[in-house]
């Protein structure tokens, strides 16, 4: 694989399920993120990590959980789904080691609908 | 609060320039970024600003004003496949993303 991939490409889940949403990058980059995108709304960040082992909260956190296990994998979960959270969902990561630019590079995203 | 603002949408001609701009009102800057969108795709790398000035790639050029908190994206010679939206961001001083809502370019033939 070159990039990052996103798992799976479209899902439709009923409210109330746990859901995975799986990322994975080959670059060897420290930091990843994920976001979501709302019609009319510029991409919310929900949560970041910056290297392995460490997560943060962005924007919009609620309802969603992370883990950065080793460098590669950033899955998003969703405990308890509810219709709100219908989105498109993108995995981004970066090299934001000093010197860098933080060029954040995505997947091909999600799309999640919650009934 | 943060804000990010660049018109919802524009139309051009094909062959013809376009001027995309982006004010933006952020805590901090450290660069602003210019990403492409083609619908139901992924947003990809376009520019970086982190000076003042112009900056040109082939067709592309992003120029930013840092004490106007403003940008612009220009493209040249505009092809059909240029149709996408733009999207313009600004990292802050948390070394965060604001993203805009970005801007849907149609270009007609």
């Amino acid at each position: 694989i070159a990039g990052i991939t996103q798992a799976p490409t479209s899902q439709i889940l009923a409210a109330g399920r746990r859901m995975t949403l799986r990322c994975t990058q080959d670059m060897r980059h420290n930091a990843m993120y994920w976001y979501r995108q709302d019609l009319g709304l510029g991409l919310r960040l929900i949560h970041y990590s910056n290297t392995a082992g460490t997560t943060g909260k962005g924007e919009v956190p609620d309802g969603y959980s992370v883990s950065r296990a080793n460098t590669d994998d950033f899955p998003l979960t969703l405990a308890s789904a509810v219709p709100s959270q219908t989105s498109v969902y993108f995995c981004a990561s970066s090299d934001s080691t000093s010197g860098g630019t933080d060029t954040q590079y995505f997947g091909p995203g999600t799309r999640l609908t919650v009934l | 609060g943060q804000n990010i603002d660049q018109p919802t949408e524009m139309t051009a001609t094909e062959g013809a320039i376009v001027q995309i701009n982006c004010t933006y009102q952020t805590s901090g800057f450290n660069g602003l970024f210019w990403y492409q969108q083609h619908a139901g795709e992924a947003p990809t790398f376009l520019s970086y600003n982190v000076l003042d000035g112009l900056e040109e790639k082939g067709r592309f050029s992003s120029f930013l004003s840092r004490s106007k908190g403003y940008s612009y994206l220009l493209l040249k010679e505009l092809q059909m496949k240029d149709s996408a939206s733009y999207l313009c961001a600004v990292m802050d001083s948390n070394y965060q993303l604001i993203w805009g809502a970005g801007t849907k370019l149609i270009i007609k033939p």
